[in-house]
This record gives structure tokens, C-alpha cells and sequence, in this order.
């Protein structure tokens, strides 16, 4: 079975553009969690979701930063507009229904590296 | 407030050499998890520790979970280079609907 699948896997844009980034999740997995990654904060939550619904974004930076999950098998996270202090490798990862795994196990993507100049 | 604290923060080490990292919080996980993650990927998931006292050993790797759930260890032994990467804890705390608190995170380098 696919791992998740991140795209695009680089972005360098400016500052002020409109960003989107994508995530395929395991099939089957019904949770996605977007995070995001730098030296100095580490690996940190941005939002969740359980079967298609956002259950906790409060790790969403501001307004600027959303995301949807339209349906099981596709999200996105949308920064608009971008700063460079978005500049960061953002992660999706997918965790089977609870009845399946019963700790949280999370699979990950491989990442998309964001550059905002 | 980081919930998980790791240390060493940096380890550079030579081939064979021992080592261990330290995952502590001042709050009981339902359970604790260990990622590895190299350069350009995302992390893996090498084990989930449980029960309090619990040691799970994968092959060089031996984990310890606390007996309060409270703290957890990673032990390598005869270390190689490609045990290189970036070693994260992550703890599940019952209540809090799936989310995982991941730690501050330890950059191992092996070197030959």
C-alpha cells in the first residue's frame, strides 16, 4: 500500500503569494494531521482531522493559515498570504480508525519544504 | 510550555560507541512512541511502549517506558552511521482525542 503522499515535495515562492500544499493519506486511515517543522520550534500541530471533519485547529497560527479535507483520501493547507517566517517543512500524517490501532500510530509524509523570500 | 523534554538536544558520536536519549514530562501518557527521521523525510515510527516498566528491544535499540508513564528511554547500543538522524518521543494523554505531544528532539550523528 502508498504512503502518504505530499506535494509538491519543494515550493519557493515570495512573499504575499498564495500557497497551497497537498496530502494523499493511507487508505483507510481516517485521521490527517497537518504539522509543521523548524530548528527552533521543533515538530508542532497545526490541525486535525477525524473522517473528513476538523476536530482541533488550535495550533493554526493565525487567519492566514487554513485548511480542508473535501474528502477521505484528500487535504490541503492553504497559507494566504505567505511570510517568510512561514518558510518551514510542513508535514501531513495519517493514523488508522481507532478500532485498528489503539495508540495513535501516525504515518507520515515526507514533507513539503516551503521557502517564502 | 514544551510537555516533552529530550536530551540530549546534539549527540555526535564515533562508530560503536553506546548511547541514550531521554524523553521526560511532567505528565502520565497513555502510551509513548519513538520516531526516527532523516534528512529530507518525514518521521517513522520504530515502537509504542504501554505499560509502565515496559522494555521493547529492536535489535540495537532498547526503549524503556517509566513506571509512572511519566518518561521513557531510547538505548543504543554499538552505534552505526546509519543510526544518524533526528530521534523524537511522542506521547498519547488520555483525553486528548488522538493528538499525539511529540518531544523537543535529539540529532544523533554517527561518524565512522
Amino acid at each position: 500500500d502508498a504512503g502518504v503522499i505530499q506535494s509538491p515535495r519543494h515550493e519557493v515562492t515570495e512573499m504575499g503569494q498564495e500557497v497551497t500544499l497537498r496530502c494523499k493519506p493511507i487508505s483507510g486511515h481516517d485521521y490527517l494531521f497537518w504539522y509543521r517543522q523548524t530548528m527552533m520550534r521543533g515538530l508542532e500541530l497545526l490541525i486535525y482531522f477525524n473522517n473528513n471533519v476538523p476536530i482541533d485547529d488550535s495550533g493554526m497560527p493565525e487567519d492566514r493559515f487554513s485548511a480542508k479535507m473535501p474528502n477521505a483520501s484528500f487535504s490541503t493547507l492553504k497559507i494566504q498570504p505567505s511570510e517568510p517566517r512561514d518558510s518551514a517543512v510542513y508535514f501531513c500524517a495519517s493514523s488508522p480508525p481507532a478500532g485498528r490501532s489503539s495508540y495513535n500510530e501516525q504515518f507520515f509524509g515526507p514533507g513539503t519544504r516551503l521557502t517564502v523570500l | 510550555t514544551q510537555l516533552l523534554e529530550q536530551s540530549p538536544q546534539f549527540l555526535s558520536i564515533q562508530e560503536g560507541e553506546n548511547l541514550t536519549v531521554y524523553c521526560n514530562s511532567s505528565s502520565v501518557f497513555s502510551s509513548l512512541q519513538w520516531y526516527r527521521q532523516e534528512p529530507g523525510e518525514g518521521p517513522v515510527l520504530l515502537v509504542t511502549v504501554v505499560t509502565g516498566g515496559e522494555v521493547k528491544k529492536l535489535k540495537r535499540l532498547t526503549f524503556q517506558f517509566g513506571d509512572a508513564r511519566k518518561d521513557s528511554s531510547l538505548h543504543i547500543t554499538a552505534a552505526q552511521p546509519g543510526d544518524t538522524g533526528l530521534y523524537l518521543c511522542a506521547g498519547d494523554r488520555a483525553g486528548t482525542a488522538s493528538k499525539l505531544t511529540f518531544g523537543t528532539g535529539t540529532r544523533l550523528q554517527v561518524t565512522l
